[in-house]
């Protein structure tokens, strides 16, 4: 089956421009995590959602930052007036369980990935 | 002080040899996950484990709860097997947080 897509790919965005990114995780998983990666080092959690419910955004870096999952399944990441220290590569991953642990429920599955760049 | 840390930051290996990367890790967990990242991002999960010892192929996880500590290692390295490699842990709502990663590069 599909595995997690993310669209699009690259996006290059002028500073000022506000910027949608798409995730479309597998079919069924409950759970669904945004991460941002800059260059050269690892990724960091940005959002956590359980089917459509948002139950942690503590790690946005500001409120020009805002995902959504309205139906539970395909998730976008919005970016308000994107500045230069936006430009990273953001992840979105899904699993099939609601809660950590070490279940295979809890295996997480990435998407490519869309590596925005904001000049 | 990060709450994943992991050693080293960058490892070269000619074909064949026996590779160890390690990490460390300050939070309460209730799991830890090896990471394989190619050049253009894709993220493959490796093991996912909490306790013991995982194998598969010619890759080893093993995990200390009590030290806080796992190691991946890579048996008959190959170059193919050049990639990222990141530890990361999962806090109990599920969210992982990571260490930098491992550059590796193995030689033939």
């Amino acid at each position: 089956g599909a595995g997690v897509s993310q669209s699009p790919r690259y996006k290059v965005a002028k500073r000022g421009q506000d910027v949608a990114l798409r995730c479309d995780p597998i079919s069924g998983h409950v759970s669904l995590f945004w991460y941002q990666q800059a260059l050269g080092q690892g990724p960091e959690f940005l959002t956590y959602f359980q089917n459509e419910a948002q139950l942690d955004k503590s790690g946005l870096p500001s409120d020009r930052f805002f995902a959504e999952r309205p139906e539970g399944s395909v998730s976008t990441l919005k970016i308000q007036r994107t500045q230069q220290e936006d430009s990273a590569v953001y992840l979105c991953a899904s699993s099939t369980g609601t809660s950590g642990g070490s279940g295979p429920g809890n295996e997480q599955f990435f998407g490519p990935g869309t590596r925005l760049t904001v000049l | 002080k990060n709450e994943v840390e992991q050693s080293p930051q960058n490892l070269t290996a000619q074909e064949g040899e026996f590779i160890t990367i390690n990490c460390s890790y300050s939070v309460g967990i209730s799991a830890l996950h090896w990471l394989q990242q190619h050049p253009g991002g894709g993220i493959v999960s490796l093991f996912m484990l909490s306790s013991g010892k995982k194998k598969h192929g010619r890759l080893i996880a093993t995990i200390n709860i009590q030290e806080k500590h796992s190691s991946l290692h890579i048996t008959a390295s190959h170059p193919r097997d050049s990639a990222v490699y990141i530890c990361a842990v999962n806090r109990s709502q599920g969210n992982l947080i990571f260490g930098k990663g491992t550059k590796l590069s193995v030689k033939p």
